[in-house]
């Protein structure tokens, strides 16, 4: 099993909807994740750390960790065409620190007018 | 966050040569890592720069393939040693700040022919 799982295929939304996207993991040591976004021809670009168990907002953006379930998902509020990218959950490898991770295989998002 | 500026930013090389990739950090790190992203594929971590030892090689990646040199605390470079096709790639800079968060450069994309 890989340590971060992106199970959910391209996911297409109307402009306005939520947007939910999801990550689970297997290492229960891990104590921190990450969301990055990443359009097309990009470099990663972080938009929200998470953690402690529950929710952490910012802006349109909702992370949700629940640590029982091994389970980390983003919402994106009031989708936009220009949250059109690839979602890229990540977690420090083997609990370590200073920004060595572990990244899901990625969510395509496409946000249609 | 870090500015980090990699360069080249895209590059066209024959098969059996070599590509030196640097990575410019606007302040002192302690780890900078490089990681790869085969097309439609999400990110593997090649290895960890160090200032002052060895590069840490991740399973699947050899010193022999992919020399890194970390010769101060602002600098790293890659090189990818006797390309061929499989060697195209997108190869990214990173550093880790504030705990375990990880910034990006803007990536090299590479193209073996």
């Amino acid at each position: 099993q890989k340590e971060v799982e992106q199970n959910s295929g391209p996911l297409s939304v109307p402009e306005g909807a939520i947007a939910s996207l999801n990550c689970t993991y297997s290492d229960r040591g891990s104590q921190s994740f990450f969301w990055y976004r990443q359009y097309s021809g990009k470099s990663p670009e972080l938009i929200m750390s998470i953690y402690s168990n529950g929710d952490k907002e910012d802006g349109r953006f909702t992370a949700q960790l629940n640590k029982a379930s091994q389970y980390v998902s983003l919402l994106i509020r009031d989708s936009q065409p220009s949250d059109s990218a690839t979602y890229l959950c990540a977690a420090p490898q083997g609990g370590t620190s200073y920004g060595k991770l572990t990244f899901g295989q990625g969510t395509i998002l496409t946000v249609h007018p | 966050s870090a500015v980090i500026s990699q360069k080249p930013s895209r590059d066209i090389c024959q098969r059996g040569t070599s590509l030196t990739i640097q990575c410019q950090v606007d302040s002192q790190v302690t780890m900078m890592f490089w990681y790869r992203q085969q097309p439609g594929q999400s990110l593997t971590l090649i290895a960890t720069a160090n200032q002052g030892s060895e590069a840490t090689y991740e399973s699947g990646f050899v010193i022999d393939k992919f020399p890194i040199s970390r010769p101060n605390l602002t600098f790293s470079t890659l090189t990818v040693s006797n390309m061929s096709p499989e060697d195209s790639s997108i190869y990214l800079c990173s550093v880790g700040l504030m705990g375990t968060e990880a910034f990006f450069g803007q990536g090299t994309r590479l193209t073996v022919v």
